[in-house]
């Protein structure tokens, strides 16, 4: 059972552009992360989100938890070629290890 | 910074083999993990393990087994080799000592193919 959901699957869009990357549940989560995943390399974490409602900023990244906690969000802001990776959320419940999504692909072109 | 090193990037291997995949954290972290990782599937948790030999499944344990002999040092062991284990095995490690789901540390992963 897929617990989180991303979307979309896939994003091309040119350098300089805006987008915002989905992560959507029907459960509640304790905490979200969101971790990024270059080529030939393991995913590094991003974020940490843990209350409700929570905004944290990344330079030009925004990342958002939802006030219900079940859901999450991650805008870029003048998307950069070095943005291009997979994006993956994480969710954290109890005492038991992450559910991840499956991801978005992100591919920023010059 | 956290180091989780896999012993290698890239194997190849034949159906039937017995496959070792070797991962190390020189983070002193009680949690270590292993996932697999298939286009269209993410991530999926195969063992994990939160103390030195204790061990637990996780989603798609079937076909492998770990050991977890050093607090630093978690091994995969895929007991026969088959072709749909072809996959990108990821190692990770969290210091969790409370929690296990806290902060994960990734290794840079091993390709695996079993021709």
């Amino acid at each position: 059972t897929q617990l989180l959901e991303q979307s979309p699957q896939f994003l091309s869009i040119q350098e300089g552009e805006n987008l915002t990357v989905y992560c959507n549940s029907s459960s509640v989560f304790s905490s979200l992360q969101w971790y990024r995943q270059e080529p030939g390399e393991g995913p590094v974490l991003l974020v940490t989100v843990v209350t409700g409602g929570e905004v944290k900023k990344l330079k030009r990244l925004t990342f958002q938890f939802g006030d219900a906690r079940k859901d999450s969000s991650l805008h870029i802001t003048a998307a950069q070629t070095g943005d291009t990776g997979l994006y993956l959320c994480a969710g954290a419940k109890g005492n038991t290890p992450l559910v991840f999504g499956k991801g978005t692909r992100l591919s920023v072109i010059a | 910074d956290v180091k989780v090193t896999q012993s290698s990037r890239y194997l190849v291997k034949r159906t039937g083999e017995k496959v070792f995949l070797e991962c190390v954290q020189d983070m002193d972290h009680e949690n270590m993990f292993w996932y697999r990782q298939d286009p269209g599937l993410g991530l999926r948790l195969i063992y994990f393990s939160y103390d030195v030999k204790m061990k637990e499944k996780g989603d798609i344990p079937e076909g492998y087994s770990v050991s977890r002999e050093k607090k630093e040092r978690f091994s995969l062991i895929l007991e026969s080799a088959s072709t749909n284990q072809t996959s990108m095995y990821l190692c990770a490690s969290s210091p969790g000592t409370y929690h296990i789901n806290e902060k994960l540390f990734f290794g840079s992963g091993t390709q695996l193919s079993v021709l």
